[in-house]
Parts: C-alpha cells; sequence; structure tokens
C-alpha cells in the first residue's frame, strides 16, 4: 500500500545532541502523527497535527505539519539515553477512513 | 484508564494449533483495529471493526479470523498458521469519524513452529 518517505533511515545520537527527522508525501494527509516504538512494545503517540503549518511541541520534543500538507519534520533537542528506540511518522486522511499510513521509521541509536 | 491491553504478551504456537489473541479497551472507542508488524518495519493494518462491525480487511488469509464481542473487547483467532506469520501483532483503537491518532497495544509477540 501507500507509504510515507521517511528519512534518515537511522542515525547515531551522543547525548546533549538535537536531531531531526522528516516525513514526505506525493498525497495530503488530514493529520500527522509522530509514534516512538521501543524494542517489544507497540507505538506511543508523541505529537499529533492537525493544521497545516502547525508547529507543536511536546517536553524536548518538536514537530511541524508542512504548509503543502504532504510532508512534516520532528525534531528532538538535548538528546538522551532514553531517546533511542523507532520513530515512526504516520498520516491520516478522512477520505481514506482515518486510516493511518505509515513512514518506513527512523532507527535512534546511541554513538558507541 | 488510557490503555489498550493485549493478552499473552508472547505465544509460541504449532502449525497445527488453534489460538487466540485478546485486545481490550476502556476509553470508549468505537473503532478498533488489528496491525501485524515485522521486524525492523512499521506495522501494517489487517482488519478494522467500527462499532463492532468489520469495516476493512485488508485481504488477510482466512487462517486469520478477527471477532469483536462488544465495545471494549477484540480478538483474533488463529488457525493453521505457517512459519512466516511469526510477528509481533497490534492492536489499537481510537475514536470513530475523527482523526485523533491510535492508542496502541504493547502487542503478542507469535512465534509459528
Amino acid at each position: 500500500g501507500q507509504q510515507l518517505n521517511q528519512s534518515p533511515q537511522s542515525m547515531f545520537i551522543q547525548e546533549g545532541e538535537d536531531v531531526s527527522m522528516n516525513c514526505t508525501s506525493s498525497s495530503i494527509f488530514n493529520t500527522w502523527l509522530w509514534y516512538k516504538q521501543d524494542p517489544g512494545e507497540g507505538p506511543v503517540l508523541l505529537i499529533a497535527l492537525y493544521k497545516a503549518g502547525e508547529l507543536t511541541s511536546n517536553g524536548r520534543l518538536t514537530a511541524q505539519f508542512g504548509i503543502t500538507r504532504k510532508d512534516s519534520f520532528l525534531n528532538i533537542s538535548a538528546s538522551i539515553p532514553s531517546d533511542v528506540g523507532i520513530y515512526f511518522c504516520a498520516g491520516q486522511r478522512r477520505a481514506a477512513g482515518n486510516k493511518l499510513t505509515f513512514g518506513g521509521g527512523t532507527r535512534v541509536l546511541v554513538k558507541p | 484508564d488510557t490503555e489498550v491491553t493485549q493478552t499473552p504478551k508472547h505465544l509460541v504456537m504449532g502449525m497445527t494449533n488453534k489460538k487466540s489473541l485478546k485486545c481490550e479497551q476502556h476509553m470508549g472507542h468505537r473503532a478498533m483495529y488489528w496491525y501485524k508488524q515485522k521486524a525492523k518495519k512499521p506495522p501494517e493494518l489487517m482488519f478494522v471493526y467500527s462499532y463492532e462491525k468489520l469495516s476493512i480487511n485488508e485481504s488477510v488469509p482466512s487462517r486469520f479470523s478477527p471477532e469483536c464481542p462488544n465495545s471494549s473487547l477484540l480478538n483474533l483467532h488463529l488457525h493453521a498458521l505457517q512459519p512466516e506469520d511469526s510477528a509481533l501483532y497490534l492492536c489499537a483503537s481510537s475514536q470513530t469519524g475523527a482523526d485523533y491518532g491510535y492508542t496502541f497495544g504493547s502487542g503478542t509477540r507469535l512465534t509459528v513452529v
């Protein structure tokens, strides 16, 4: 099925660094969501975005809904070890019955 | 209660076994979902229930049989599975008619031997 293009696929972080990831699509979405998944667990919703241009923060996390409604980014500031995990973007379209379309995921790892 | 609870957390079954996965939520959500997730991949939608009725089946093989006994419970009955069906099975719920995102359970790690 349709998939969002999420990049990077993986990244290494050092404690204290800011990191960024993004998702793009050829289709418009009504809602953009960012989830984090830890090993052996289900995805946990981090941030939900409902309006084009919206910028929303949740602690050290900031996400934006692109003006064209076809993209979104997630920033993590001052990363800490527990930020390790897989981050998924997801889009929802009312015309598609609000089904979630997921990006391929960004795997965040700690620099050795 | 803001959780989706899935049981069991782990399941190992033979290819001739019949087993069931269970999912429960008490958030008043009237839409419930089953997803399958393979390692290092995003979740893939299997089934959607809306108001206890099956609304979407993403061409899932009949060896997977969903059931929604009431607005809080969702089951996935498994029969004659194949080793390639081994995966993390996730349940999720959401409000209907709204785009607020889904709440996911912790999943059942299924291994078919």
